[in-house]
């Protein structure tokens, strides 16, 4: 497609379960970034790539947290034995180079009940 | 550490208005500032960039000029429309990072009403 990619849009879950969000970024972009926005904290960075590679993960909140991307394009954020404060929206943006626009998806909204 | 602080919302104007949303910033070094907007059921798109002290960013009738002296890039345009209610985010990006590692303010919706 012509712009970021995620899925999926929507996803409740117990607590305690595993969670896997996907992100497809733009086709060529090589870098790719994960963000968190909730009320209560607004957005946050997580983690950053630069092709496969994530040279900044001072984002992610806890050990919980774990991103990896491969083929230099998809990547996935996983989040382990999740707790009622990871619900949020999971905003995934890349960019050709460092120093070019950032575009986003539109996120996946995730619910821990 | 680096952060952004931009008025609270939500803002609430009729169509035609002048609308300012100020945004202050606290950065070590001179940071890339951005104005960010989230159109209801859409995700984040750029509204305008200025990386440079002086510069102005300008995109659909909107206007922000980097401020070093008052560490600012508050947000204007001069006649609104119902179409720019949205949430618009105030970010920077640090000199040594990505454009796309941004320290994003708390947002502001604004509201334009016919």
């Amino acid at each position: 497609g012509a712009g970021v990619s995620q899925s999926p849009s929507n996803k409740v879950t117990e607590k305690g379960k595993d969670v896997e969000l996907r992100c497809d970024p733009i086709s060529g972009h090589t870098a790719l970034y994960w963000y968190r926005q909730s009320l209560g904290q607004g957005l946050e960075f997580l983690i950053y790539f630069q092709g496969n590679s994530a040279p900044d993960k001072s984002g992610l909140p806890s050990d919980r947290f774990s991103a990896e991307r491969t083929g230099g394009s998809v990547s996935t954020l996983t989040i382990q034995r999740t707790q009622q404060e990871d619900s949020a929206v999971y905003l995934c943006a890349s960019s050709f180079t460092g120093h070019t626009e950032a575009f986003f998806g539109q996120g996946t909204r995730l619910t821990v009940v | 550490g680096n952060s952004v602080t931009q008025m609270e919302g939500p803002v609430t104007l009729s169509e035609e208005a002048f609308l300012t949303i100020n945004c202050t910033y606290t950065a070590t070094g001179y940071p890339s500032l951005f104005w960010y907007v989230q159109y209801p059921g859409e995700g984040l798109q750029l509204l305008l960039k200025a990386t440079k002290a002086d510069d102005k960013g300008s995109n659909k009738g909107f206007e922000a000029t980097y401020r070093k002296e008052t560490t600012s890039f508050h947000l204007e345009k001069g006649s609104v429309q119902v179409s720019d209610s949205a949430v618009y985010f105030c970010a920077l990006s640090d000199r040594t990072d990505s454009w796309g590692k941004l320290q994003f303010g708390a947002g502001t919706q604004v509201v334009v009403t016919p």
